[in-house]
Parts: structure tokens; C-alpha cells; sequence
């Protein structure tokens, strides 16, 4: 069992839709992110939040909008997303912050696959 | 501007055998990390092996080793004795240290299938 868990696994939303992707972990990470994962594209940094503040917004439009409530909880509130936006949007977490250095690994969910219709 | 490149879409490789998958990476800065992910058809990206821009040995964890070839900016993977369970999509990345963003950059990924 993955340490970071993604909730729901499978989303099919409308346009006009409004949903959330849930990402917990009880690693006792401190930096939590977001990446989008599209076909035949490298993995999309879209948001970093480094001690439950946000470092990072990788110039992502306002439809996405992520909310860090503690650091073990990240959400990804949608709407009014475009089909464009179909994708596997990964979480991942690290235990240290975004400005330490040496190797700072990533461990990931398994990812939300969102289709927008 | 930091790049990550896999040229080779899809590879192939026979159960047992040992089979490289290669990444260069462009970066001016002096201070970075390398590192290899796998991605079965599950989704979830597993963290394989790192290499420190300054380690001068080879990275190696278990069947796979990190070719690192600092002058090419080369940081190809070999995974050694195939299996059947190594069929999956591989990616290399890399983090800059040099600046505060922490940022993960991921090349396009390789395919790779192990036949029986």
C-alpha cells in the first residue's frame, strides 16, 4: 500500500462541474505537490506547498485551485475545467522541504484519472 | 534552461538480459540531482535510484545502476536480469539545487517491455 493515497482513483465530470481530487499522506512529509501527467507529455509541476505554505504555481489557470489544510491533507478543487484538462493528476510528497538540499525524494500516489466531457 | 531528454520512446527486452535506458539532462548549474523513476500501468510513480551531481561513484541499488557520465550530461539506467515485472514506463528527472523551488523536471519516459 502506497504511502500517499489519491482519492477518488477515476473522476468523469462535466464542464460545468465543480469536484475535488484528496491527497493524504502519514509519512510525515513536509512538502506536498502536484503534477499533471497528460498523454505523450513529461509530468506538469502545477503547485509545491512547502510547510503548508505555497511555494510554487507553476503558472496553472484559476480553474484549478489547491488547498493545503494541514500537512498531511492536499486537495485539487476543479471547475469549469476544459477537456484539454483530461489527465492523470499525480500527488507526491517529500519528507524534506523544497530548499533543502541533497536528494529529495518524491513518493507518489497512484494518481486520479480525471476525464472532462 | 534545465532539460530532461529520453530519446527512445519504447524499448524492448528479453526476460534475463540487461537492458540501458538513456537520459541526458541540460543544466548550467553545478549543483543537481538525478533520479529514476518507474511507472507501472498502475499509475504510481516508484522512486528507483539517485545520483548526487557531485557523487563520484555510480549510483546502484540492487539490479539497477545509474551510468553517470558528468561530461556528456548523461545519466543513462541499467537495470540488470530483467523481469517480467519490469515492464512498466520509466522516467529520469532532475532537481536543481541551485535555486528554492525544489522544482522535479521529468524527461517524456520510456516504455519498456520484457518478453518471456
Amino acid at each position: 500500500e502506497t504511502g500517499v493515497t489519491q482519492t477518488p482513483r477515476h473522476l468523469v465530470m462535466g464542464m460545468t462541474n465543480k469536484k475535488s481530487l484528496k491527497c493524504e499522506q502519514h509519512l510525515g512529509h513536509n512538502a506536498m505537490y502536484w503534477y499533471k501527467q497528460s498523454a505523450k507529455k513529461p509530468l506538469e509541476l502545477m503547485f509545491v506547498y512547502n510547510f503548508k505554505e505555497q511555494t510554487e504555481n507553476n503558472s496553472v489557470p484559476s480553474r484549478f485551485s489547491p488547498e493545503c489544510p494541514n500537512s498531511s491533507h492536499l486537495f485539487l478543487h476543479l471547475h469549469t475545467l476544459q477537456p484539454e484538462d483530461s489527465a492523470l493528476y499525480l500527488c507526491a510528497s517529500s519528507l524534506r522541504g523544497v530548499s533543502d538540499s541533497g536528494a529529495n525524494v518524491l513518493t507518489f500516489g497512484a494518481g486520479s484519472r480525471l476525464t472532462v466531457l | 534552461a534545465q532539460k530532461i531528454t529520453q530519446t527512445q520512446p519504447g524499448m524492448f527486452v528479453q526476460e534475463k538480459e540487461a537492458v540501458t535506458l538513456d537520459c541526458t539532462y541540460d543544466t548550467s548549474d553545478q549543483s543537481y540531482g538525478l533520479f529514476w523513476y518507474k511507472q507501472p500501468s498502475s499509475g504510481e510513480m516508484i522512486f528507483l535510484i539517485y545520483q548526487g551531481s557531485y557523487d563520484e561513484q555510480n549510483a546502484t541499488e540492487g539490479r539497477y545502476s545509474l551510468n553517470f557520465q558528468k561530461a556528456r550530461k548523461s545519466a543513462n539506467l541499467v537495470i540488470s536480469a530483467s523481469q517480467l515485472g519490469d515492464s512498466a514506463m520509466y522516467f529520469c528527472a532532475m532537481r536543481d539545487y541551485s535555486g528554492n523551488t525544489g522544482k522535479l523536471i521529468f524527461g517524456q519516459g520510456t516504455t519498456l517491455q520484457v518478453k518471456p
